[in-house]
């Protein structure tokens, strides 16, 4: 069964600060996707980013990076440099060749950025 | 741009009534999904749907039913709504598994905030 798990429930930082997000997985398949997504308080789930089961690449955008480790199934999410406008809700979802199509979602993470 | 959207942002509704909410999206997806979002418990899948006329049960179907009779459009139905579906529900879309451009990316609507009194 296919399971994500977001320890964090709540965090809350000081603007500036740097934050990381965690995420941990569990999947039988060798084939999947993993995502971020953000919820700002608007409502609207945002898609970040992708990433498939064989590309172990970190990847950086902007102030964002992710940090994924096959070895741990993990895929952590990190905010350099925090600015009040990342306060949202940030969910971690995977998807395999099990689900086809549907993502299991963890519970999502609550950051507040404070200035 | 990817565009999801649902028929309203906030809905009252009484006990008892009958519950439509509507969901389009722009891009010939597939599969279209309605969840439910409440604090604490995070996304549920309610219903889903890999093509027109198609549609399975997700973790929470109870209570809900679902129709897509085309493609662009998919709606989410409380027979008769009550106190403890007062929720948020989301409706998402992506294109189908295995498809040349499946990613699975699930693309989302703004959300419509039901209460039920």
């Amino acid at each position: 069964a296919q399971k994500v798990t977001q320890a964090q429930t709540e965090i809350s930082v000081v603007e500036k600060e740097d934050v990381t997000l965690d995420c941990v997985y569990e999947t039988r398949d060798t084939t999947y996707y993993l995502f971020w997504y953000k919820q700002p308080p608007s409502g609207e789930l945002v898609f970040l980013i992708r990433r498939n089961s064989f590309d172990e690449q970190n990847e950086i955008s902007g102030r964002y990076s992710w940090n994924f480790q096959k070895s741990t199934s993990s895929f952590n999410f990190t905010i350099t440099a925090s600015q009040v406008v990342d306060s949202a809700v940030y969910f971690c979802a995977l998807s395999d060749n099990t689900n086809a199509g549907k993502s299991t979602f963890g519970d999502g993470t609550t950051l507040t950025v404070k200035p | 741009d990817v565009k999801v959207t649902q028929s309203s942002r906030y809905l009252v509704k009484r006990t008892g009534e009958k519950v439509f909410l509507e969901c389009v999206q722009d891009m010939d997806h597939e599969n279209m999904f309605w969840y439910r979002q409440d604090p604490g418990l995070g996304l549920r899948l309610i219903y889903f749907s890999y093509d027109v006329k198609m549609k399975e049960k997700g973790d929470i179907p109870e209570g809900y039913s679902v129709s897509r009779e085309k493609k662009e459009r998919f709606s989410l139905i409380l027979e008769s709504a009550s106190t403890n579906q007062t929720s948020m529900y989301l409706c998402a879309s992506s294109f189908f598994a295995g498809a040349r451009m499946s990613t699975d990316t699930q693309y989302f609507g703004p959300g419509t905030r039901l209460t039920v009194l």
